[in-house]
């Protein structure tokens, strides 16, 4: 398709498992972006790559957070030992232009986890 | 810092009847801001944004805001409401310049009556 896809669409892991997140996007776009969004909340920023760099991970909230895009195109974002608090809808976000306030964020329905 | 402030968690409205969402925002720098609207089960959408120019924005599906420093505030707004409308909607600010953060309101929920 032409938009952002994200995989898989609902994940339920046990407290400590690992879990990975992929996501898709738009093809040729530079910049990708991970927000976490919280039950009832505005998203949170995670991690933002310019094509296979990772320039910012500020947002992440624990070194059991790791995400990478090797090559340029599809980023994993990998959670380590589950806890519940890591229960939330993880989004994923493409642009054609460098950073998230030169052009549109084209974002992805979301991976819904729910860590029991 | 940078932080923004979507002053109410829901608003309701009758179709046809204006819509107001009201967002205040906070930023030590010159701020990119935006609207995002999600619907149910899909990805968020970009409605409009403000980087510098005009400071009466216009976007998607008839909806604009007003940047307005003095106030700290970019209020969302659409003459009249359709049920399509009905959705969670986001102010967004960021600063402007090459960054990969942009920081969410908590969003407002709008449901429109028939």
């Amino acid at each position: 398709g032409a938009g952002v896809s994200q995989s898989p669409r609902y994940k339920v892991a046990k407290r400590g498992q690992d879990v990975a997140l992929r996501c898709d996007p738009i093809s040729g776009h530079v910049s990708l972006f991970w927000y976490q969004q919280a039950l009832g909340q505005g998203p949170e920023f995670l991690t933002y790559f310019q094509n296979e760099a990772q320039l910012d991970k500020s947002g992440l909230p624990s070194d059991r957070f790791f995400a990478e895009r090797p090559e340029g195109s599809v980023s994993t974002l990998k959670i380590q030992r589950t806890q519940q608090e890591d229960s939330a809808v993880y989004l994923c976000a493409s642009s054609s232009r460098q950073g998230a306030n030169t052009g549109e964020l084209f974002f992805g329905e979301g991976s819904r986890l729910t860590v029991l | 810092a940078q932080s923004v402030t979507q002053l109410d968690s829901h608003v309701s409205v009758s179709e046809g009847t204006p819509v107001l969402l009201r967002c205040n925002y906070s930023s030590s720098y010159s701020p990119s801001l935006f609207w995002y609207v999600q619907h149910p089960n899909k990805g968020l959408q970009l409605l409009l944004k403000y980087t510098s120019a005009a400071t009466l924005v216009k976007g998607i599906n008839g909806f604009e805001a007003e940047f307005k420093k003095s106030e700290t505030s970019f209020h969302l707004t659409k003459p009249s409401a359709h049920m399509s409308d009905a959705a969670e909607y986001f102010c967004v600010v960021s600063r402007r310049s090459v960054s990969g953060k942009l920081i969410f309101g908590q969003g407002t929920t709008l449901q429109v009556k028939p």
